[in-house]
């Protein structure tokens, strides 16, 4: 079993509904908890950065984080053809610098 | 303020040959780590350098080895490639002792035919 399970996807939404990505994992030591956004062949791109359980808001973006229940969810709202993209999810135990376990990823397509 | 940037971009090469790929750490980190990305897959932790040395490592066999540099920049050398080390090749920069993340480079893609 992995660490982190992400549904690979692909999702496809119309432009403007909200989106919901999540991701659940196993390892209970994990307290920082990041969504990086993905464009084809390239690097990718830190969104949200949270630690601990909790909620985080910014802009369209909302970061979601139950450890009680090991499950993580970003959400988007008015979703854009320019947030077509791979989501992954990434956690770790000390933030900073520790490794980051990551998500499978999910590819969202917004249709417009 | 320059991020992260790796070099090349683009490789290819054959199996059984040696690469080295080389990657900058965004201005101020002083630690690096390099992940390999599989088509279709996440990131996967290969190793971490701080203060020019290893400091932790993924499950990743003895032929990944690399180096930092006093200028905290660093080297992936991979030897006696094989077809399945075909990847997108990812350094990411941070700064040890405080909470702050990771920040990715664009990646090098490497194909091994």
């Amino acid at each position: 079993q992995k660490e982190v399970e992400q549904d690979p996807g692909p999702l496809s939404v119309p432009e403007g509904a909200i989106v919901s990505l999540n991701c659940t994992y196993s390892n209970s030591a994990f307290q920082y908890f990041m969504w990086y956004r993905q464009y084809s062949r390239k690097g990718p791109e830190l969104l949200m950065y949270t630690y601990s359980s909790g909620n985080k808001e910014d802009g369209r973006f909302t970061a979601q984080v139950d450890k009680s229940s090991k499950y993580i969810s970003l959400f988007i709202r008015d979703s854009q053809p320019s947030d077509s993209a791979t989501y992954l999810c990434a956690m770790s135990a000390r933030g900073g610098a520790q490794k980051l376990v990551f998500g499978q990823g999910t590819r969202l397509t917004i249709n417009p | 303020d320059a991020g992260v940037t790796q070099s090349p971009t683009h490789l290819i090469k054959t199996r059984g040959q040696q690469v080295t790929l080389r990657c900058s750490p965004k201005s101020g980190h002083d630690t690096v780590s390099w992940y390999q990305q599989a088509l279709g897959q996440g990131p996967q932790f290969i190793f971490q350098y701080y203060e020019e040395e290893e400091r932790q490592r993924g499950n990743f066999p003895d032929r990944f080895s690399g180096h930092q540099f006093p200028n905290y920049s660093s080297e992936l050398n991979v030897n006696a490639l094989l077809l399945g080390d075909s990847a997108l090749y990812l350094c990411a920069s941070s700064l040890t002792g405080y909470t702050d993340t990771q920040y990715f480079g664009p990646g090098t893609r490497l194909t091994v035919l």
